[in-house]
């Protein structure tokens, strides 16, 4: 089934570790998204990709990085995480022609 | 870039009343108003969108305005009922380049 998979769901690491949020689809989109969610709701664009070897970074300033190397994968990387990236954060894709976004079910980052 | 503003945050109903949220956007390059419902736990879901070239769209008990001239457009759910419980983000932009606003916690009480 044609879907947009995050691994892990849920995720606790110590401050200053490395980690590596993985986000894959098999919608066949080109665009991909990821967005940081406040436990208070709002959605902040961190960055998005139009496809292979595109990434570009959102409105919300983040100290995170992310490749594109395939169409189908995504992954988030923060070199060195602190408590202030304790977030929900999703992962998201949409058609190039299209414009409805489809979100992964999510990962909950905390760091102690 | 476009900024968004939702209101209300939070939003209490009895069933079957209906709600209304509001959103405004300042980019008039923005032509595309999707909305999300987020229930809780789960991931965020288109539930209707309206292009900048109609007015108003309706799906069973949804509806979204657009006042293209004010840079307005609302969320309308009448006869609530409790599965409507959720988080409704409101969205502007064009192409593919859009931007959520901050969210209505909806509550139908039954």
């Amino acid at each position: 089934e044609a879907d947009i998979y995050q691994t892990p769901r849920y995720l606790v690491i110590g401050t200053g570790k490395k980690i590596t949020l993985e986000c894959s689809q098999t919608m066949g989109h080109d665009k991909m998204y990821w967005y940081q969610q406040d436990p208070g709701m709002e959605l902040h664009l961190i960055h998005y990709s139009y496809g292979v070897n595109s990434t570009e970074k959102g409105d919300l300033s983040s100290e995170s990085t992310v490749s594109r190397i395939r169409t189908e994968h995504f992954p988030l990387t923060l070199e060195s995480a602190r408590p202030s990236h304790t977030s929900q954060y999703l992962c998201a894709s949409s058609s190039l022609g299209g414009t409805e976004a489809f979100f992964g079910q999510g990962t909950r980052l905390t760091v102690v | 870039g476009e900024n968004v503003e939702q209101h209300p945050s939070t939003l209490s109903v009895q069933e079957g009343d209906s709600a209304v949220i509001k959103c405004t956007y300042s980019d008039s390059a923005s032509n595309y108003f999707p909305w999300y419902k987020q229930e809780l736990g789960k991931r965020p879901q288109l539930i209707i969108d309206i292009r900048s070239n109609v007015g108003e769209k309706k799906d069973q008990r949804i509806a979204v305005t657009l006042n293209k001239t004010a840079k307005h457009f609302s969320l309308h759910i009448t006869e609530t009922q409790p599965e409507d419980s959720a988080v409704y983000f409101c969205a502007a932009g064009w192409g593919n380049q859009f931007y959520f606003g901050t969210g209505t916690s909806l509550t139908v009480i039954p």
